[in-house]
């Protein structure tokens, strides 16, 4: 089963608004991960945010941690067309030792109009 | 410096027939994964591999897939008797170390007619 969930799964906006999107998971984690995703092409590591962290800014982006709701949330400020993508978490995890695992959710497809 | 590559780009191949898809990672990452990517649909984790070793061997969807990674560096996915419900993008990923961000190829689009 998925371990991220994004919501909401698809966001259609103006140019210059702001996009908000979020993500739950289910078990512990050692850092969360947001990608994007052009069509046809592969995913682009936008952010990674550690589970003793609140928040992280880079750029336009501001992430944010809540563990103890096990949540977090991409914002995007003055968005713009070229912002247009899907946006993915992901999140990692050990079990059995050495077996690391990074789990995507399904994504939340971002539409910027001009 | 160069990202991750995938060959072929784009596969087509008739049910039953055995295909193989390649990936050339970073220089230096040592870890690669696989995943796979259906129409609309999140990322399915296939496979891991730190160095030539494969922890984790889960996330393979049937015997008929299998991988190998050598030299720490080129890695192969083959799948035997391909099906129609295999026809998905096939993503490799990879990053410097485990738990460091990834590095995605663009796919390999594979479509089982």
């Amino acid at each position: 089963s998925q371990q991220g969930e994004e919501d909401p799964q698809a966001l259609s906006i103006q140019e210059g608004e702001n996009a908000t999107m979020n993500c739950s998971y289910k078990t512990s984690i050692n850092n969360l991960q947001w990608y994007r995703q052009n069509s046809g092409r592969g995913l682009v590591h936008l952010i990674l945010i550690r589970s003793n962290e609140r928040e992280k800014h880079s750029g336009r982006l501001r992430v944010t941690l809540d563990t103890s709701k096990k949540s977090s949330s991409l914002l995007i400020t003055a968005s713009r067309a070229a912002d247009t993508a899907s946006y993915f978490c992901a999140t990692d995890g050990y079990s059995g030792g050495s077996n690391y695992k990074l789990t995507f959710g399904k994504g939340t497809l971002l539409t910027v109009n001009p | 410096g160069a990202g991750v590559s995938q060959s072929p780009s784009n596969k087509v191949t008739e049910k039953g027939k055995d295909v193989e898809l390649r990936c050339d990672p970073i220089s230096g990452h040592t870890a690669l994964y696989w995943y796979r990517q259906s129409l609309g649909q999140g990322l399915e984790f296939l496979i891991y591999f730190q160095g030539n070793s494969a922890p984790d061997k889960s996330g393979l969807p049937s015997d008929r897939f299998s991988a190998e990674r050598t030299g720490g560096s080129v890695s192969t996915l083959t799948i035997q008797r391909t099906q129609q419900e295999d026809s998905a993008v096939y993503l490799c990923a990879s990053s410097r170390k485990t738990g460091s961000p990834l590095h995605f190829g663009n796919g390999t689009r594979l479509t089982v007619t």
